[in-house]
């Protein structure tokens, strides 16, 4: 079993919906939830990152934790062209390593 | 602020041969790592080091994959010989420790092809 399990999609929806990005996990131990974003051709980038359980909000987006379940979810309020991009979801081990999910790739079309 | 630089951007190669990329951290970001993210696929770190010293390089592949950061600073990572399924985006990121957590800024990577 992979230690995190990210849908790759690809996700297509239209300008203005709302977008819900999923990953599972299987090591409870970890505290920080990560979510990048990364453009064709460029690194990966921080969008966001939550620490244990709850809701984070920044903007249109939310990102979320349920620690019982070992969902993590990132959801995008009126979705934009611009945020076509493959979404990587994270957990952040104790010595700083990140163990990323597949990435799910969105596509916003105007 | 100068992000994190990699070099070369791109590399074609034949299986069998070497090859070397460069990486050079964000200025004063004393961890460093090393990620290998093969087509559609997440990043995996293959080597991270806390200034010239290696923190976790159970990923990396020791029989063909080398990695090292003199002086703390920057850092390369080789592979040799090269196989046709180290076809990848080799990808640099470093932090500067002690935040909570701390951020990994990534490089645009070197997509490298092994024919």
């Amino acid at each position: 079993q992979k230690e995190v399990e990210q849908d790759p999609g690809p996700l297509s929806v239209p300008e203005g919906a709302i977008v819900s990005l999923n990953c599972t996990y299987s090591n409870s131990a970890f505290q920080y939830f990560m979510w990048y974003r990364q453009y064709s051709r460029k690194g990966p980038e921080l969008l966001m990152y939550t620490y244990s359980s709850g809701n984070k909000e920044d903007g249109r987006f939310t990102a979320q934790v349920d620690k019982s379940s070992k969902y993590i979810s990132l959801f995008i309020r009126d979705s934009q062209p611009s945020d076509s991009a493959t979404y990587l979801c994270a957990i952040r081990s104790n010595t700083g390593k990140l163990i990323f999910g597949q990435g799910t790739t969105l596509q916003v079309k105007p | 602020e100068a992000g994190v630089a990699q070099s070369p951007r791109y590399k074609i190669i034949e299986k069998r041969q070497s090859v070397a990329f460069w990486c050079n951290p964000i200025s004063g970001h004393a961890t460093l790592y090393w990620y290998q993210q093969i087509l559609g696929q997440g990043p995996k770190l293959l080597i991270q080091f806390q200034n010239n010293g290696v923190v976790d390089d159970s990923q990396l592949p020791k029989d063909r994959f080398s990695a090292e950061r003199l002086k703390g600073v920057d850092s390369t990572l080789k592979i040799q010989p090269a196989k046709l399924e180290d076809s990848a985006v080799y990808l640099c990121a470093s932090s500067f420790p002690g935040g909570s957590p701390d951020t990994q800024y990534f490089g645009p990577g070197t997509r490298l092809t092994v024919l």
